[in-house]
């Protein structure tokens, strides 16, 4: 079975610093790995993903995620917050079984304060 | 990346009644997926909706409540039946592309009295 964990329900930054969203999983083969973006009354937005290659991966909004297969873990990590990024981020994982189906976390709301 | 629109995109609801959401995707796709984000909440699969098959539902998801048809490769519909004030929720439509990400809809945000 698949799981994913987000342990901070709130992150709180100030404009202009680093933040960093956490997130850990458990599959049973090779994970899948994304982050999403959900604005207000708003649809969830894709920001990047992980499926194979290098750890560092790059994505929409100045937005980085890195994979860590020792620590089982995709944190999203931004290096200057902006007011905008405000939102509640979601991470989801998949295994790579073509039958597997997208497993979201329970959602991390990013505070950014002027 | 796909284009999906959710129709309608908010209802407020009697209890009892029943509502259907419609999801149309400007590309043929596969499967489509019926989430469901209750208020302050995550979101939970309910069902794949597959052309041309019944959908596969997830656990404590029935097709009595929550029917779906799927007629063609870009469209699909999910009925809440006989709602209850628990059914307020968001409605998601998505898709999964070719490189394995979810694209998804506005959603529908359903309200029962």
């Amino acid at each position: 079975a698949q799981s994913v964990a987000q342990p901070e329900d709130q992150v709180n930054v100030a404009e202009g610093n680093p933040l960093t969203v956490k997130c850990t999983y458990s599959v049973s083969g090779n994970p899948y790995l994304f982050w999403y973006v959900q604005y207000p009354n708003r649809g969830l937005q894709f920001l990047l993903k992980y499926i194979t290659g290098d750890n560092l991966v790059k994505g929409s909004y100045g937005f980085e995620a890195e994979f860590n297969k020792s620590q089982t873990s995709f944190h999203l990590k931004k290096p200057s917050a902006l007011v905008s990024d405000s939102a509640l981020y979601f991470c989801a994982v998949r295994d790579d079984s073509s039958a597997s189906k997208i497993i979201f976390g329970s959602g991390t709301r990013l505070s950014i304060r002027p | 990346s796909a284009v999906i629109s959710q129709k309608p995109s908010r209802d407020i609801c009697q209890r009892g009644t029943s509502l259907t959401i419609q999801c149309q995707v400007d590309s043929q796709v596969t499967m489509m997926f019926w989430y469901r984000q209750q208020p302050g909440q995550s979101l939970t699969l309910i069902a794949t909706a597959n052309q041309g098959s019944e959908a596969t539902y997830e656990s404590g998801f029935v097709i009595d409540k929550f029917p779906i048809s799927r007629p063609n490769l870009t469209f699909s519909t999910l009925t809440v039946s006989n709602m209850s004030p628990e059914d307020s929720s968001i409605y998601l439509c998505s898709v999964r592309a070719n490189t394995g990400e979810l694209f998804f809809g506005e959603g529908s945000r359903l309200t029962v009295l």
